[in-house]
Parts: structure tokens; C-alpha cells; sequence
């Protein structure tokens, strides 16, 4: 069973960046795909990327495609996504997120507010 | 990048009722990679179908999934107090994935 631990709560102000970082245990971290998603305060489910340890490789929306970098650290079993250029509308909480054989396993959620 | 559109935005009826929801995609989609996510307030969502069909590890078989090409139903039969809450269609068969913007059950 794999268990995912976020970074806690940021504020940042317009115009910075942030890193959060999602440590996996549990499971066997190479043999998963990890995923982004950020929920805004009231709205829905924005998916924004990925990162496959094994490749180490990422992909991501094109929403986000100039701004976010998402990479993975074997060595520590750690997942991070770094958003630059913060602006207000980025204010949401964070996910990170596996699916493994029908199951799905979620981080706790970071929450992010962009605030000058 | 594929744009999932799912209807109703909110779905009003009551326990024991049988919920019908949409996610239509702006292109066909492998049906081997459409999921459904059930979200309730204040916690994270919830895997409850993945390859339009088949359900997640512990989700009770009211939970149905249907579909193919761009065209995709979840279905809940006899609705449980449980079950009013937001769900997600999320398309994952390509380097992007995406979600709908999700239909709310409500009572």
C-alpha cells in the first residue's frame, strides 16, 4: 500500500514560485506514475501533469506547460512539482496522486495561497 | 488535448433514485482509460471506476460504468444518503490527462 506525504501550507506572493513535495513509501516508487492535481477554492479537479520515475519523464497540461516542472527523486522517493510566475488564480490545494491496480492513492493535499 | 464535458453541472433527486451522468469527450478516447471519481466535501476524491467499467477495490456494484468512443455514463442505482457528492470523469490514455468539470448529486 503506498502512502503519500505532502510539504505543508505555503504563502507566496505574485510573481514568486513554490516547490511542494510529495514523499511515497510503501511501494515499489519506480513502478508508479504520479500525478498533479490542484483543486481552487469551490471549483473542480484541474489535472497538471505527471512524472514517470522509471523514464524519467513528465508530461504536462498545456495549461501549465510554461510554468510547472514536475521531476522525481529515486534516490529519496519523493515527488515534487515547482509552479513559477504565482499568481492569485494559482491559490488551491495541491495533490498529488497514484493509481495502482484498481487503487488509488491520494497525498493529504497542500494548500497554496498566492497573496500579495 | 482531449476536453471532457460533463451534464447535468448538478443533478437533483433522492435516496433510492437512480443517477444517470454524462461525460462526452471532444474526441473518441480509448474506453480502456475513462475513469470516474467520486469527491465528497472536504475530502479527497476517490477512485470509483477506471476503464469505463470496471469498479475500484471496494466500490459497491450500484456503481456502473458505460460508454465508448465519445460517449461515456456513470450510473448509481439505488442512491444511498452516501452517494450525494461531486463526480469527475477523467480521461488518462494519452501524455495529458484531463477531467471533467464535474456533475454534483445533490438531494
Amino acid at each position: 500500500q503506498v502512502q503519500l506525504v505532502q510539504s505543508g501550507a505555503e504563502v507566496k506572493k505574485p510573481g514568486s514560485s513554490v516547490k511542494v513535495s510529495c514523499k511515497a513509501s510503501g511501494g515499489t516508487f519506480t513502478s508508479y506514475t504520479f500525478s498533479w492535481v490542484r483543486q481552487a477554492p469551490g471549483q473542480g479537479l484541474e489535472w497538471m501533469g505527471r512524472v514517470v520515475p522509471s523514464y524519467d519523464m513528465a508530461n504536462y497540461a498545456t495549461k501549465f506547460l510554461d510554468r510547472v516542472t514536475i521531476t522525481a527523486d529515486k534516490s529519496t522517493t519523493t515527488v515534487y512539482m515547482h509552479l513559477s510566475s504565482l499568481r492569485s488564480e494559482d491559490t488551491a490545494i495541491y495533490y498529488c496522486v497514484t493509481v495502482d491496480l484498481g487503487v488509488d492513492y491520494w497525498g493529504q493535499g497542500t494548500l497554496l495561497t498566492v497573496s500579495s | 488535448e482531449i476536453v471532457l464535458t460533463q451534464s447535468p453541472g448538478t443533478l437533483p433527486l433522492s435516496p433510492g433514485d437512480t443517477a444517470t451522468l454524462s461525460c462526452r469527450a471532444s474526441d473518441s478516447v480509448n474506453s480502456d482509460y475513462l475513469a470516474w471519481f467520486q469527491q465528497k466535501i472536504g475530502q479527497t476524491p476517490r477512485l470509483l471506476i477506471f476503464g469505463t467499467s470496471t469498479r475500484a477495490t471496494g466500490i459497491p456494484d450500484r456503481f456502473s460504468g458505460s460508454g465508448s468512443g465519445t460517449e461515456f455514463t456513470l450510473t448509481i442505482s439505488r442512491l444511498q444518503p452516501e452517494d450525494f457528492a461531486v463526480y469527475y470523469c477523467q480521461h488518462y490514455g494519452s501524455l495529458i490527462y484531463t477531467f471533467g468539470q464535474g456533475t454534483k448529486l445533490e438531494i
